[in-house]
């Protein structure tokens, strides 16, 4: 079966850590993202990945890296620099352009809570 | 202002209803207009996508989308308990960017 996958489902983490926040597809897209999901606030955009080796900073960049070494996978790091970083935390990748280009699939979603 | 407005809710609903869901939006811009549902603790999953103005139906969902308004509805006939999720609009243009609605949670109940 085709689709994205996440994990942990369920991430704690403690004062001062680093914690990584897997995705992988295997629906062959180009495009990636992650986003942070608030109650309230909808899907805020972290960062985004439109091919291997290149990705651009979201709305809300700061206290968060990527990296984008293969198409199939675009892991997140929540840095210590991130104050508030207890969220559902959705990952999404997008087909080639062309109609249909802004379509968007999502993963089941990390829940990151701060110990 | 924000981009794309939408009612949070909640809206409840008795089973068989015909529910109608909203969003408005600023930006003149955008050509791709969907909606996702989202059911507790889940991922969101794409509902309807529609390019432009006009209609589209798939089944008991029909999307509305009247750019000259900026206003876009989900309607959802003979509503079913298992409708009952947060709706969210989203909303794209020129870029891979999609801005989304903050959802509408419905509960439909039997």
């Amino acid at each position: 079966d085709g689709g994205i996958t996440q994990s942990p489902k369920y991430l704690f983490r403690k004062e001062g850590q680093n914690v990584t926040l897997s995705c992988e597809q295997n629906l062959n897209h180009d495009a990636m993202y992650w986003y942070r999901q608030d109650p309230g606030q909808g899907l805020r955009l972290i960062y985004y990945s439109q091919i291997v080796n290149d990705f651009q900073k979201g709305d809300i960049a700061e206290g968060y890296s990527v990296s984008r070494e293969k198409k199939e996978s675009f892991p997140l790091t929540v840095t210590s620099a991130q104050k508030n970083p207890t969220a559902f935390y959705l990952c999404a990748s997008s087909p080639p352009g062309g109609w249909g280009q802004e379509t968007q699939y999502f993963g089941p979603g990390t829940r990151l809570l701060v110990l | 202002q924000k981009e794309v407005e939408q009612d949070p809710g909640p809206l409840s609903v008795p089973e068989g209803a015909i529910v109608s869901l909203n969003c408005t939006y600023s930006n003149s811009a955008f050509q791709y207009f969907m909606w996702y549902r989202q059911y507790s603790r889940k991922g969101p999953e794409l509902l309807m996508y529609t390019y432009s103005s006009g209609n589209k139906e798939d089944g008991r969902f029909t999307a509305q989308v009247d750019k000259s308004s900026k206003y876009i509805s989900l309607f959802i006939r003979d509503s079913q308990p298992s409708d009952s999720a947060t709706y969210l609009c989203a909303m794209g243009g020129a870029t891979n960017k999609l801005i989304f609605g903050t959802g509408t949670l419905l509960a439909v109940q039997p």
